[in-house]
């Protein structure tokens, strides 16, 4: 059974704080992916990372950035929150089939 | 890049009835089609996929299809049940390269009344 694990369920921050969202994974894969879901939006994908220390931009990118430090390991920065990061963040990692994510049970992040 | 279209936002349907949902995608790369079903307060999970060398695949009650001439692919759930209640993500991917990253669409709610 795939675990993902991220660090937090609910999240409360401050305009301007630096927020650090943290996900593990247990199935030693070299892919793994952050997405933001909002109400009538979807799933967005922000960052993902295909191994350590590597990682690309999404399709919304802007205000975040990533570290992959541990292949286990795959954490979202918020350099200065804003409110318009208010919402679900979710992480995800592959399974041995390549094809199918594996998703964490989410953040519920408030910026206030 | 890839961009997938999801019709309809909403979706009411009595138990027993059939619910059809459809996407359409931009990228005619796009080679992997896979559905996710997101229970309220739960995380997204698969359900069924499809790739683009298959027209059509079944899973029990659920089924999926693919017009790649078109660019368009559905989601059939019959005999719904109220379990069936959830909001479904249909997605694309090219899955050449070593991304697998997915473009999903805004999604579809779902619900079945009793």
């Amino acid at each position: 059974d795939v675990k993902v694990t991220q660090s937090s369920r609910y999240l409360v921050k401050r305009t301007g704080e630096k927020v650090f969202l943290e996900c593990v994974q247990d199935m030693d894969h070299e892919n793994m992916f952050w997405y933001r879901q909002d109400p009538g939006l979807g799933l967005r994908l922000i960052y993902f990372s295909y191994d350590v220390k590597m990682k690309e931009k999404g399709d919304i990118p802007e205000g975040y950035s990533v570290s992959r430090e541990k292949k286990e390991r795959f954490s979202l920065i918020l350099e200065s929150a804003s409110t318009n990061q208010t919402s679900m963040y979710l992480c995800a990692t592959l399974g041995q089939g390549y094809y199918e994510q594996y998703f964490g049970p989410g953040t519920r992040l408030t910026v206030t | 890049g890839e961009n997938v279209e999801q019709h309809p936002s909403t979706l009411s349907v009595q138990e027993g009835d059939s619910a059809v949902i459809k996407c359409t995608y931009s990228d005619s790369a796009s080679n992997y089609f896979p559905w996710y079903k997101q229970e309220l307060g739960k995380r997204p999970q698969l359900i069924i996929d499809i790739r683009s060398n298959v027209g059509e695949k079944k899973d029990q009650r659920i089924a999926v299809t693919l017009n790649k001439t078109a660019k368009h692919f559905s989601l059939h759930i019959t005999e719904t049940q109220p379990e069936d209640s959830a909001v479904y993500f249909c997605a694309a991917s090219n899955s050449g390269g070593s991304n697998y990253k997915l473009t999903f669409g805004k999604g579809t709610l779902l619900t079945v009344n009793p």
